[in-house]
């Protein structure tokens, strides 16, 4: 079993729309997790941290259910400039600070 | 601040030479470092972990030989794939974690932006 799993996409919205993405994780033990993007052929940079009473960066909201081991993202008044993909990253092993990405969720936003 | 660069950003080569790719921090001083590798489509891999002054920590399944990993400085890490093959051909990423004096918990990396690598 994988240690993060996203649902791919993609995902295609008009401007404007609301959007949400979902992330199980398998390690209980499980320190920290994130958000990053990644454009087309581009590194990864962090959108923002998920903490477990959830936080809000903008039209951008991620919450952390450490019972279901699921993170989210949610997305409002999408921009075309939204557009890329969305991975969700967790740090797993305690003192090493590694990250394990899942795969990533793909977004475009239409005009 | 908090800039890591990657050199050269592309590189195509024959089979069965070898390729340096370089990691660097330019504004703050990384201890470690890490090595990703992404294939098309797919998610960041962890390959290795590149500690300053010491022997670099593998990820299984990644061979040490082949993969060599050298952090000489605070500020450079560098990855030498060996011997390269059309199957290493992929996206090579490195990260740099930055610490925060008296914040043991902050954990962010940050990325270098990445080395293309074709192998004909």
């Amino acid at each position: 079993r994988k240690e993060v799993e996203q649902d791919p996409g993609p995902f295609n919205v008009p401007e404007g729309a609301t959007v949400a993405f979902n992330c199980t994780y398998s390690n209980s033990a499980s320190q920290s997790f994130f958000w990053y993007r990644q454009d087309c052929r581009k590194e990864p940079k962090l959108l923002m941290s998920v903490y477990s009473s959830g936080n809000e960066d903008g039209r951008f909201t991620a919450q952390l259910n450490r019972a279901s081991q699921y993170i989210s993202l949610l997305i409002r008044d999408s921009k075309l400039s939204d557009s890329a993909t969305y991975l969700c990253v967790v740090n797993i092993r305690t003192g090493a600070n590694n990250l394990f990405f899942g795969t990533g969720t793909r977004l475009t936003v239409i005009p | 601040g908090a800039v890591v660069s990657q050199h050269p950003s592309r590189v195509i080569c024959k089979s069965g030479t070898s390729v340096k790719i370089e990691c660097r921090s330019l504004d703050f001083q990384a201890t470690t470092m890490f090595w990703y590798r992404q294939f098309p489509k797919k998610s960041l891999m962890l390959m290795a972990t590149s500690n300053e002054g010491s022997k670099a920590t593998y990820e299984q399944g990644v061979e040490k030989d082949k993969f060599l990993i050298n952090h000489a400085s605070l500020t450079l890490s560098t990855l030498t794939v060996t011997s390269a093959h059309p199957e290493d051909s992929s996206f090579y990423i490195c990260s740099a974690r930055l610490l925060l004096a008296g914040v043991s918990s902050y954990n962010e990396q940050f990325f270098g932006p990445g080395t293309r690598l074709t192998v004909l």
